[in-house]
């Protein structure tokens, strides 16, 4: 079975501190791993990955995948309360009519204190 | 205006009643896509079309329908709400074409409560 496991689960951090979230998958046929940032209600979407160790990059948010070892991190540098969210991993799969379907984690509850 | 929209925003209904949950797109994008959301659990897919012609179940599809009615429409119902269905819903496209293991957009969800 399909599965993408992020940790930690929630996390409280003080402006400034950096912080590191990582997203494990196991997926048939894997295609692609996506971040999305979800606020108050719909997910917005942050990076996609389908390259091993080429790091994504936008402002103070940077990812990179591991395709051996099948995971992902997400770094927020400098953090500010803004910067509070869920943040969602999902996966993609080139296998049969679920081709590009996402595949999503749990997520990471990120609350960054003043 | 918002390129993916949902209607209603907020539903609450009583168990035994059908509901329909409505989502539409401006984007031109040929595949859309239900999820539900509950709270430590993540996205779940419901159903997801490729065109008007195709309907596919996803993960969490019992005591759903939906409908595809034209490209820019994909509504979802069910038959006979009850309460564990009581969650916030997302309408999401994506642009196959394009890249078919791009991104997807999400509408600003609906948040359902059965009672």
């Amino acid at each position: 079975e399909d599965k993408v496991v992020q940790s930690p689960l929630s996390l409280v951090v003080h402006e400034g501190d950096t912080v590191t979230l990582n997203c494990s998958y196991e997926v048939t046929n894997f295609r692609s791993l996506l971040w999305y940032k979800q606020e108050k209600k719909a997910p917005t979407f942050l990076f996609m990955l389908t390259s091993s160790g080429i790091e994504k990059k936008s402002g103070r948010l940077s990812s990179i995948l591991d395709k051996k070892e099948l995971f992902s991190i997400l770094n927020i540098t400098a953090t500010q309360t803004g910067d509070s969210a869920v943040y969602l991993c999902a996966a993609t799969t080139n296998y049969g009519g679920s081709q590009g379907n996402l595949i999503f984690g749990k997520g990471t509850k990120l609350s960054v204190k003043p | 205006d918002a390129d993916v929209t949902q209607t209603p925003r907020n539903r609450i209904t009583k168990t035994g009643k059908r509901i329909m949950l409505e989502c539409s797109q401006t984007k031109g994008h040929d595949r859309m896509y239900w999820y539900r959301q509950d709270p430590g659990l993540g996205l779940r897919l419901i159903y997801y079309s490729f065109d008007v012609k195709d309907i596919n179940k996803g993960e969490i599809s019992d005591g759903y329908s939906v409908s595809r009615q034209a490209q820019a429409k994909f509504s979802l119902s069910l038959e006979s709400a009850i309460p564990n269905q009581t969650a916030l819903y997302f309408c999401a496209t994506s642009d196959f074409l394009a890249g078919p293991y791009n991104e997807q957009f999400f509408g600003p969800g609906t948040r359902l409560t059965v009672l």
